[in-house]
Parts: C-alpha cells; structure tokens; sequence
C-alpha cells in the first residue's frame, strides 16, 4: 500500500526556533500533499495543500508567512514553523494521495511543543 | 450544519459484538467516502474507501454508503479490544479536499 512517511516524529524547542517537518512518500508520487494540524480531543483541520512545483494554498485563518511549506518534488513537501511559539505546539501530520480517487495516506505525524 | 457530522460517542460494546458506527454529510455532491482508525496519540490510518452505493466488505468491516440519504456507515464484526480507537469518517467533495467529522471513540469491553 502507499506510504508516507513524516520527520521528525517529535520536537521539543524553545520559544523562537523555527523547525522543518519533513513529508515523504516513499512508492508513489504526489503532485499534492496535504498538511493538517490536530489540538487535543479535537479533530483535524486542514492547514494548507501543497502543490509540487507551485505555491501552497492555505486555509482561511492560517498565516502563510507564519507556516512556510515547500513542495520541490513529487515526493518531498516540508513545512517549516518559523518563530514557533507555545500556542504552535500541537500534532502536525502530512498526507499524500497517488491520485485520481485515491485515499489519502497519513504520515505519523510530528508532535511539536514549543517551551 | 456541520459538513461531515458524527456521533462522538463513546460507543461501548462487548468484545464479539457488531459495533455500527454512522456519518452523515452534507455536500450532495461528495463522491468518495472513506473510514479512518486513529489511535490515541498516533495519526488516522485508512479502513475502508466506498464510492459507489451498497456495501463495501473487507474481512470484519464493511462500509455501507447511502447517497440518497447522505449517510455512511462503518460495521465492525466480532469487535476486538484492539479496535478501541476514534473511527473519523471522511468525505472528499468537489473541492478535491477530504472533510473529516470529529471522529466516535469506539471502547470494545473485553
């Protein structure tokens, strides 16, 4: 089956780091890959979809300059949280398709917290 | 209205028993319908995809998808203690984006 794969899995780091989540998917490629953030006991939110090749489009209330994602090749998205603070910390999860109807696969996520 | 709307539960079953689990959508245009398991602290893992109206088996599940009635729903037989998780219905529409109810907790009583 298809596979994504997510690092780092965990980041702890002060107030003020940005940090760089990686997004792969390892047997297919993407030409879109999907970032979603999840708070605890709530579900997931879309945070933006990434187009290989071109830019981002993010949903209404998320800060572009705030989460930079990058999709330079069929297989690779990252998003980078710049100047991470303690409201950022949360569970950052990517998600790929092969295409057409496809499902989406998940990668494990990223759980980040911000001291 | 909430796009893709789900029972939060939790739902209790003993272990062995049927667990129904349902999800109602409200984009009559949706198309593809999708069941996903996500585990206490770890990312949603895909179940069961259904496109096209009827029942959709695959070895204890099966996913039943109604169009007319906007709903779906996921059946689990012979539920095991190891299926307690959040079950989080998804709906991709028109926009090409997946819509994601708030997901039913699912607890199997051994």
């Amino acid at each position: 089956g298809a596979v994504v794969s997510q690092h780092p899995s965990r980041v702890i780091c002060k107030s003020g780091t940005s940090v760089k989540i990686e997004c792969r998917s390892l047997d297919f490629q993407a030409t879109t890959m999907f970032w979603y953030r999840q708070f605890p006991k709530q579900s997931l939110m879309l945070m933006a979809t990434s187009n290989e090749g071109s830019k981002a489009t993010y949903e209404q209330g998320v800060e572009k300059d705030k989460f930079l994602i990058n999709h330079a090749s069929l297989t690779l998205s990252t998003l980078t949280v710049t100047s991470a603070h303690p409201e950022d910390s949360s569970f950052y999860i990517c998600s790929a398709r092969p295409g057409g109807d496809q499902p989406q696969h998940f990668g494990d996520g990223t759980r980040l917290s911000i001291l | 209205q909430k796009e893709v709307e789900q029972n939060s539960g939790p739902l209790s079953v003993p272990e062995g028993a049927i667990a129904s689990l349902n999800c109602t959508y409200s984009d009559r245009g949706s198309q593809s319908f999708f069941w996903y398991r996500q585990y206490s602290g770890k990312s949603p893992e895909l179940i069961m995809s259904i496109y096209s109206n009827g029942d959709k088996e695959d070895g204890r599940f099966t996913a039943q998808l109604n169009k007319a009635s906007q709903y779906v729903s996921l059946l689990i037989r012979d539920s095991q203690p190891s299926d307690s998780a959040t079950y989080l219905c998804a709906v991709r529409g028109a926009t090409n984006k997946l819509i994601f109810g708030t997901g039913t907790l699912l607890a199997v009583q051994p």
